[in-house]
């Protein structure tokens, strides 16, 4: 089945810090890729999306690719910010055609950013 | 633009009680999917309406079923409540066609005592 497996948080960065948090996945196919945000108390906010390989997905700083080769959509921030910390979630969703609408997450990495 | 809510947000049960969510849909929005997020995993598919029909299922129990209206609304049924039963439950709308992105609601903190 699918799954997704993300890097153990937490972690902890100052102001300014570069980010990566790695993500590699395991699926039929060639599945879409998600990061989702959820901050504290809140539900989950979708932060970028790639639909096909070599595709990069980027929003509000952040960005990830589709590395098939590698089966991987690591996400990145050249510079953190204390309001950028939260918990990350990838997510794909398998293009089996029809009516498919599962995501599959995994378990997230919690940041937290120092001023 | 109304994004998804969810009714209510807090809920406190005992075992072997019954409960009932509500999600309303992102405008425009006609499908409905339904996650649960145990404390400090990521969410897990329950099930997704579309033309008030379950359309896709994933590895839950019978004791949980929904429900999808004519105004796209949906709401969720737990019946004989464990403790397990914990969780935060997230609702997701999207359109058929441009299901590729989900928008979630705020959820619904449910706890099973």
């Amino acid at each position: 089945g699918n799954s997704v497996t993300q890097m153990e948080g937490p972690v902890t960065l100052s102001e300014e810090a570069f980010l990566t948090i790695n993500c590699t996945y395991t699926a039929t196919g060639y599945p879409s890729l998600f990061w989702y945000v959820q901050y504290p108390g809140e539900g989950l906010q979708l932060l970028l999306k790639a639909t096909k390989a070599d595709d990069k997905g980027s929003n509000k700083g952040f960005e990830a690719t589709y590395r098939k080769e590698t089966t991987s959509f690591h996400l990145e921030k050249g510079s953190v910010q204390v309001s950028d910390s939260a918990v990350y979630f990838c997510a794909l969703k398998e293009n089996s055609g029809g009516s498919n609408y599962k995501l599959t997450f995994g378990k997230g990495t919690l940041l937290t950013v120092n001023p | 633009d109304a994004g998804v809510t969810q009714s209510p947000t807090h809920l406190i049960k005992t075992r072997g009680q019954q409960v009932t969510l509500r999600c309303s849909p992102k405008s425009g929005h006609d499908t409905v999917s339904w996650y649960q997020q145990a404390l400090g995993q990521g969410p897990q598919f329950i099930f997704q309406y579309y033309e008030e029909e379950e359309r896709q299922r994933g590895n839950f129990p019978d004791r949980f079923s929904g429900h999808q209206f004519p105004n796209y609304s949906s709401e969720l049924n737990v019946n004989a409540l464990l403790l397990g039963d914990s969780a935060l439950y997230l609702c997701a709308s999207s359109l058929v066609r441009g299901a590729d992105t989900q928008y979630f609601g705020p959820g619904t903190r449910l706890t099973v005592l």
